[in-house]
């Protein structure tokens, strides 16, 4: 499968606990997005990578949240002390802007937090 | 800012019938480009379109057109002959010319495809 991927699919948590979420890109895309979707809205954007730099990171991008590229492939999306407006999903995508391509999506990690 | 706008939460079409979705947007960039992405239940967003905002030709993709109006500032998906694989929720959706997959989403229609 050649698609971006992304793990766990699913994620139950209490809330205050730590949870880390990893997109997969598709290979030879540089750049990777990450977006939070509620239900009943568009996804919004949170940050994206270029290889291993953060270029941009959302308002919405908390302290409690950290995403890291360390090698400019997969990426990691932590949420600390995790609290009940956190739960969404989670949406990871990939680009590759020397081909001028439009962002690939992932299936996304649903996070619940009870 | 960048905002999309789209004002139909939810449409719905009989199957082989033509439907259209409406997007507007606000930007004052001249680079940009404009989508609409289908969202099924399995969640994976799904690009249906693309539009670069120099051309002035409306982009198609089969089943799928749009009707970009750029001084309007509308973007709209016309879908002929529409199939049940068609329903899902559509998104209109905005990105800068350097930067195509930082996206501004709308909120979304809901696509409702009956035989």
């Amino acid at each position: 499968d050649t698609g971006v991927s992304q793990n766990p699919r699913h994620k139950i948590t209490k809330r205050g606990q730590n949870v880390t979420f990893r997109c997969d890109p598709i290979s030879e895309h540089n750049r990777l997005y990450w977006y939070r979707q509620t239900l009943g809205q568009g996804p919004e954007f949170l940050t994206y990578f270029q290889n291993e730099a953060q270029l941009e990171k959302s308002r919405l991008l908390s302290d409690r949240f950290s995403a890291e590229r360390p090698k400019g492939s997969f990426s990691t999306l932590e949420i600390q002390r995790t609290e009940q407006g956190d739960s969404a999903m989670y949406l990871c995508a990939s680009s590759f802007p020397d081909l001028n391509t439009e962002a690939f999506f992932g299936q996304g990690t649903r996070l619940t937090v009870v | 800012a960048q905002t999309v706008t789209q004002s139909q939460p939810e449409m719905s079409v009989q199957e082989a019938e033509t439907v259209t979705l409406s997007c507007t947007y606000d930007t004052s960039e001249s680079d940009y480009y404009l989508f609409w992405y289908k969202q099924p239940p399995s969640r994976q967003m799904i690009l249906v379109i693309r539009q670069e905002a120099y051309k002035q030709q409306n982009a198609t993709e089969n089943r799928f057109s749009v009707n970009f109006q750029k001084a309007a500032k509308s973007f709209s998906l016309k879908i002929s002959d529409s199939q049940l694989g068609d329903a899902a929720m559509y998104f209109c959706a905005y990105s800068r010319g350097s930067t195509l997959g930082r996206l501004y989403f709308g909120r979304g229609t809901q696509l409702t495809v009956w035989p």
